[in-house]
This record gives C-alpha cells, structure tokens and sequence, in this order.
C-alpha cells in the first residue's frame, strides 16, 4: 500500500537549520509530486510547497522563499524538507502528503506522512 | 496568499446533514476547479475527503459532497455519524504552482 514514512521529533535551536526526511513505498516515486505541509499547536495547516521528484524542480510558498529547501533521493524514494534560521514560531507538526501525478493537475494530498513535531526553544 | 476562510465551528445531530463553507479569491477558488477538502481527528495527520470541488476518492462515503459557486466551495455532509466529528480544512490550487488552505473548521456532532 501506499505509504510515506517521515522523520523522527527534532529540538532545534533558534537560528538553527533541521531537515526532515519523508520515504515513499508502495508507488512509482518519480510520478507524483510530493507536497509540504506544517501546523502550528492549535492551529491550522499551511502549505509550504511541492517538488516534482521526477527533475527535482520546487515551487515554494512565498513566505518561506528563502529559508526553506525541497530536494530528493531518487535511489532512495525520499524527498526531504529543510528549513532554516528558525524561530520560536516555526514550532510545529511537519507533514509531507503525495500531490498528483506528474504532467497532470489536479488538487490531491494523499497519503500524507504520520508528521514530524519540530520544537524551536532555547 | 492569504489564507482561505472557513467558519471556526459547525454543529449537527446525527443523521442531519451540515455545510462548511470555503471563501476564497478569484485568483484561488474562483479562478480554479480544484478545491480539496481534508479530515482531521484529534492527534491524527489529515484524510482526503473531497478533491477538484467535488470528486471523491475510493473509499470516501458519498455522505460527503463537495459544490463551488464563484469564489466560494462548500463541503455538506450528510446523515451525520459520531466518527463524522473532526477537523475540516478545505484547500484550493492558487495559481504558478502554490496552494493555499483554510483555516480549519470544527465540526461537532451533538
């Protein structure tokens, strides 16, 4: 079955960078998108962005341009989220959630991983 | 991108049914036909419910639907059950490449 495994939990430091795996089984990696996802404690989801693990190419949302870094492992079937200079307000549940087939458009996030919980204290 | 605008809670009995609504933009739900709607229960990572404002994926009860008019979807539910209570996020396709979800309704069943 279909099925992305994520990361273990992550303390990080202010100012200090974390990257969070995600490996896919169960599917033909390079033929769908992989989407990032976080929330906050309480809070809602926010979209982060999307890789095409096919040729690697990343759309990012616009208030993580900057600070964050989408990349692959194709011999691995993992796709990897990291995210830089972090701050108190980056505590939160990462999820990684397959997007759509490559080549294709349409609204699909599923499955999505069991969520890494970053925390960003001093 | 702003995010979309859902109501903070919603409420039903069972076998009653309940509406989300999703307000969004004409460069977001407007401007597209692919708005998705996820379940959350507590502590859990979301579900896809609804996908393209009204398509369902295998598995997914067809006691959900999903409707779009103008900058605006709609998730309904109908025949509520107690395992129908749970987080809902709707999400729409935003344009070059980026998505934007809501912020999250609750529903509860009475």
């Amino acid at each position: 079955q279909v099925q992305l495994v994520q990361s273990g939990a992550e303390v990080k430091k202010p100012g200090a960078s974390v990257k969070v795996s995600c490996k896919a089984s169960g599917y033909t990696f390079i033929s769908y998108y992989m989407h990032w996802v976080r929330q906050a404690p309480g809070q809602g989801l926010e979209w982060m962005g999307i890789i095409n693990p096919s040729g690697g190419s990343t759309s990012y949302a616009q208030k993580f341009q900057g600070r964050v870094t989408m990349t692959r492992d194709t011999s691995t079937s993992t796709v990897y989220m990291e995210l830089s200079s972090l701050r108190s307000e980056d505590t939160a549940v990462y999820y990684c959630a397959r997007g759509h087939i490559v080549g294709t458009t349409y609204n699909w996030f599923d499955p999505w991983g069991q969520g890494t919980l970053v925390t960003v204290s001093s | 991108q702003s995010a979309l605008t859902q109501p903070r809670s919603v409420s039903g009995s069972p076998g009653q049914s309940v509406t989300i609504s999703c307000t969004g933009t004409s460069s977001d739900i407007g401007g597209y036909n692919y708005v998705s709607w996820s379940q959350q229960h507590p502590g859990k990572a979301p579900k896809l419910m609804i996908y393209d404002v009204s398509k369902r994926p295998s598995g997914v009860p067809d006691r959900f639907s999903g409707s779009k008019s103008g900058n605006t979807a709609s998730l309904t539910i109908s025949g509520l059950q107690a395992e129908d209570e749970a987080d809902y996020y709707c999400c729409s396709y935003a344009g070059t490449y980026t998505w934007v979800f809501g912020g999250g309704t609750k529903l509860t069943v009475l």
